[in-house]
C-alpha cells in the first residue's frame, strides 16, 4: 500500500528554522515526484513545488521561490521542506503529494497519494 | 498565470440530489490535464477525477468528470452524506505553476 507519512505539528517563533518531512512507503520512492502544497487556515489549496527524489531535481512556484527550500533524499524515501527563517505568514498546513507517473520524463501530472499533513504554526 | 475560477462557492443541496460543480480556466487546459480532489474538514485532498473525466482508483461511479478547453465540469448524482465537502480543481498541463481552483463547498441543505 502507498502510504507518505509527514512528521508532527510543529510551533516556532519568527526568525527559527524549521525543516519537515514526507516518508514515502510501499513504492519505489525515487522514481516518482513528489509535490508540496500549502493550505492556509480556512483557505485553499497552492501549488508550493515539485522535486524528483532520483536526482532532487526541483521546480518551485514564483510565489514560493527563494522562500522555501525543497530536499529529497532517496536512499530514505524522504522528502523535506524547510525554511531558514520562519514567518507568522508562514502559518499553515502542509502537504506532501506524490504525482501519479513513474519517471523524471514528465511532470505534468496529477496527485494520486497525498500525506496526512504537517500543521506550522509561527508565533512569538 | 493561468487561473481556475471554481463556481458557485458554496452550493446547499440535499442528499439524493444532483450537483454541478464548474470551473473554468483563463486558458485553454492542455491535454485536458485537469483534476478534481474532494477534502473534508481536518484531511488531506483525495483525487477524484483526472484527465477531466476519468475516475481514480475506487472512486464511486455517481462522480463524473466533463469538459474540454477552459470549461470543465464535476457531476455528482444522488449525492451521499458523506459527499459534503469542498472540492477543487487543478490544471496540471499548462505552464508552471499547476494551479488549483479555489474550492466549491458543498454543504447539506
Amino acid at each position: 500500500e502507498v502510504q507518505l507519512v509527514q512528521s508532527g505539528a510543529e510551533v516556532k517563533k519568527p526568525g527559527e528554522s524549521l525543516k519537515i518531512s514526507c516518508k514515502g512507503s510501499g513504492y519505489n520512492f525515487g522514481p516518482y515526484w513528489i509535490a508540496w502544497v500549502r493550505q492556509m487556515p480556512g483557505k485553499g489549496l497552492e501549488w508550493m513545488g515539485i522535486i524528483y527524489p532520483g536526482d532532487s531535481d526541483t521546480r518551485y512556484s514564483p510565489s514560493f521561490q527563494g522562500q522555501v527550500i525543497m530536499s529529497a533524499d532517496k536512499s530514505f524515501s524522504t522528502a523535506y521542506l524547510q525554511w531558514n527563517s520562519l514567518k507568522a505568514s508562514d502559518s499553515a498546513m502542509y502537504f506532501c503529494a506524490r504525482l501519479a507517473t513513474y519517471g523524471s520524463g514528465t511532470y505534468s501530472d496529477y496527485f494520486d497519494y497525498w500525506g496526512q499533513g504537517t500543521l506550522v504554526t509561527v508565533s512569538s | 498565470e493561468f487561473v481556475l475560477t471554481q463556481s458557485p462557492g458554496t452550493l446547499s443541496l440535499s442528499p439524493g440530489e444532483r450537483a454541478t460543480l464548474s470551473c473554468r480556466a483563463s486558458q485553454s487546459v492542455s491535454s485536458n490535464y485537469l483534476a478534481w480532489y474532494q477534502q473534508k474538514p481536518g484531511q488531506a485532498p483525495r483525487l477524484l477525477i483526472y484527465g477531466a473525466s476519468s475516475r481514480a482508483t475506487g472512486i464511486p461511479d455517481r462522480f463524473s468528470g466533463s469538459g474540454s478547453g477552459t470549461e470543465y465540469t464535476l457531476t455528482i448524482r444522488r449525492l451521499e452524506p458523506e459527499d459534503f465537502a469542498v472540492y477543487y480543481c487543478q490544471q496540471y498541463g499548462s505552464s508552471l505553476p499547476y494551479t488549483f481552483g479555489q474550492g466549491t463547498k458543498l454543504e447539506i441543505k
